[in-house]
């Protein structure tokens, strides 16, 4: 099973709205990720967790806050976000056991709308 | 051929040729390279990767080539098929024992019949 399962698929927010983006992956993997991905552009790294602690911030805005209650399960919430938000939201995972471990396996996305 | 503009570079290939897609990286440091392959409406797919102590690696129809000199990867696919029209991403591991992977614009290939 190389699967990593996003939910919601799509979701449409306003921008006083609260949500949460739910990662889950079943492989093992130690380390987990958020990417940010706007049309026609490359995915750009937000957090990464390895075993469950988080090891990498990318300057995100506090409005997106991560959260990893366990080593299969990744979570983003979301909390008075801006039109300029909106994007495909991909979460993926890695074994995190050095350099050559660190492939990583990514979700379909959740298709995000801030209205 | 290879169109870049404003937007998404496009490479255009008939089906049955061999295709190649180039990337440059930006930091000499680098130490891994990996390209992905995104199609509409899926997340990026591992292709192949290349530690930067080789300067090529071959997989099934793929092969990388690492150029260090001038910080240019290309991604060759052989005997291009339909099933391989997508968003191809070259990606730089920028540290923190790969956890940190920066990706490139990416170039889109349209196979045609």
């Amino acid at each position: 099973d190389t699967e990593v399962t996003q939910t919601p698929k799509h979701l449409v927010m306003g921008m006083t709205n609260k949500k949460s983006l739910k990662c889950e992956q079943h492989m093992g993997h130690r380390a987990m990720y958020w990417y940010k991905q706007k049309a026609k552009k490359p995915p750009e790294l937000m957090f990464v967790y390895s075993y469950e602690k988080l090891s990498i911030n990318e300057s995100v805005p506090s409005r997106f806050s991560p959260e990893c209650p366990n080593s299969s399960l990744l979570n983003l919430h979301l909390h008075a976000l801006q039109p300029e938000d909106s994007a495909l939201y991909l979460c993926a995972s890695s074994q995190d056991g050095g350099l050559a471990k660190n492939i990583q396996y990514f979700g379909a996305g959740t298709r995000l709308s801030v209205l | 051929g290879e169109s870049v503009g404003l937007h998404l570079p496009t490479l255009s290939v008939q089906e049955g040729d061999n295709s190649i897609i180039n990337c440059a990286y930006s930091n000499s440091a680098s130490d891994y390279f990996i390209w992905y392959k995104q199609e509409s409406g899926k997340g990026p797919q591992f292709i192949i990767d290349i530690r930067s102590n080789m300067d090529k690696r071959q997989g099934q129809r793929v092969t990388v080539l690492l150029n260090k000199t001038v910080k240019h990867l290309s991604l060759q696919i052989a005997a291009t098929q339909p099933g391989d029209s997508a968003v191809y991403f070259c990606a730089e591991n920028m540290g923190n024992y790969g956890q940190n992977f920066v990706f490139g614009p990416g170039t889109r290939l349209s196979v045609l019949p």
